[in-house]
This record gives C-alpha cells, sequence and structure tokens, in this order.
C-alpha cells in the first residue's frame, strides 16, 4: 500500500502571496490531519478532516484553512503569508476515529521570504 | 490544553552508550505514543503505551508509561548511529494529538 504523498516537497513564497498544499492519504483512510512544525514551537495541530467536514481544529488565524474532496484528497490553503509561516506542513492519515494510529506523509518544506 | 515537556532537548552520545528520554505532563493521559522523525520525513509511530506501569520493549528500545499516566521514558540501550533522529512524544487531548517539545539525538560511530 502506497503511503502518504504531499505535493509539493519544496516551495518558496513571498510574504502576502498565498500557497495551496495537496496531501493524498492511503488508500482507505478517510480522515486527514494537517500540522505545522517549527524549531520554536514544535509540532502543532492545525485541523482534521473527515468525510469532507473539518472535524478539528486547533489555534490558527483564519488565515490557514483546508478542504476534503470526496475522495479524502486534502488541501490546506495559507493565504496573506507572513514570514513566521516558513515551516514543515506535514500531513497525516487515519481510517475514521480519533485515537487511531496516524500515518505521516514526508511534509511539505514551505519558506516564506 | 495539555502539555508534553521532554527532556533533554539535545543528546549527543557515541555509539554504544545508553540513554533515556522523558515526557511529563501535569496532566494525566489515557495513552501516550512515541515517533521518530528522521531528517525530511514525517514522525513514524514507534509504540503506544496504553496501561500505568506499562513496558514495552522494542528490540534495544524500551518504553515506559507511568503508574498516574502522567509521564512516559524512552530508554535505547547501546545506541547506534541508526538511532539518530527527533524523538516526539504524543498523546490525545480530547480530539486533537499533541505532541511533546521533542529529543533531538545524535549519535556518533
Amino acid at each position: 500500500k502506497a503511503g502518504v504523498t504531499q505535493t509539493p516537497r519544496y516551495l518558496i513564497k513571498t510574504r502576502g502571496q498565498q500557497v495551496t498544499l495537496s496531501c493524498s492519504p492511503i488508500s482507505g483512510h478517510r480522515s486527514v490531519s494537517w500540522y505545522q512544525q517549527t524549531p520554536g514551537q514544535g509540532l502543532q495541530f492545525l485541523f482534521e478532516y473527515f468525510s469532507e467536514t473539518q472535524r478539528n481544529k486547533g489555534n490558527f488565524p483564519g488565515r490557514f484553512s483546508g478542504r476534503q474532496f470526496s475522495n479524502s484528497r486534502s488541501e490546506m490553503n495559507v493565504s496573506t503569508l507572513e514570514l513566521g509561516d516558513s515551516a514543515l506542513y506535514l500531513c497525516a492519515s487515519s481510517l475514521e476515529r480519533e485515537g487511531e494510529t496516524q500515518y505521516f506523509g514526508p511534509g511539505t518544506r514551505l519558506l516564506v521570504l | 490544553t495539555q502539555l508534553l515537556e521532554q527532556s533533554p532537548q539535545f543528546l549527543s552520545i557515541q555509539e554504544g552508550e545508553n540513554l533515556t528520554v522523558y515526557c511529563n505532563s501535569s496532566s494525566v493521559f489515557s495513552s501516550l505514543q512515541w515517533y521518530r522523525q528522521e531528517p525530511g520525513e514525517g514522525p513514524v509511530l514507534l509504540v503506544t503505551v496504553v496501561t500505568g506501569g506499562e513496558v514495552k520493549k522494542l528490540k534495544r528500545l524500551t518504553f515506559q508509561f507511568g503508574d498516574a499516566r502522567k509521564d512516559s521514558s524512552l530508554h535505547i540501550t547501546a545506541a547506534q548511529p541508526g538511532d539518530t533522529g527527533l524523538y516526539l512524544c504524543a498523546g490525545w487531548d480530547t480530539d486533537k494529538l499533541i505532541f511533546g517539545t521533542g529529543t533531538r539525538l545524535q549519535v556518533f560511530p
């Protein structure tokens, strides 16, 4: 079974731009979660999608948004980029419920200049 | 919000040495997980400990869950360069998986 894939792997943007990251979960997995990882704040939960609906949300501003498609693929969008948004964005998938094992993708490294 | 503090933050040792990483919280967790993350990759689940006092072994790695389910430890025996990476503990805070502050381990040959 193929693992979680994320595209692109690397991205450079400038302040004020917006960016869209993509995540394809493991086949059969219906829950997709997004995390931001930075040296200063560590790994922080952004949001989780299940059956095309946002089920849970972390403490991030509204500039961070996401969506999930009927095939469980997910995208996250960051608008009006700030320097502090530079981070590794990780996507993880699981079968259905909270508490199940999450499988992480390799991440998208975003650099905001 | 529950917090997970890990210590030490950094660890640099020679091959063959033993080490212990700690994960502490003031809150009770129903279970705790340990992940390892290598450069350029996402975290990979090593183990989940569920019962207070539980000890799990994975080859040279020994994981323990505190009796009060507020802390956990990871002990590596005879570390090898392949053990190099970022070790993260994590626990479920209601419906969100929260991660510890991380321990970066470097094992030199």
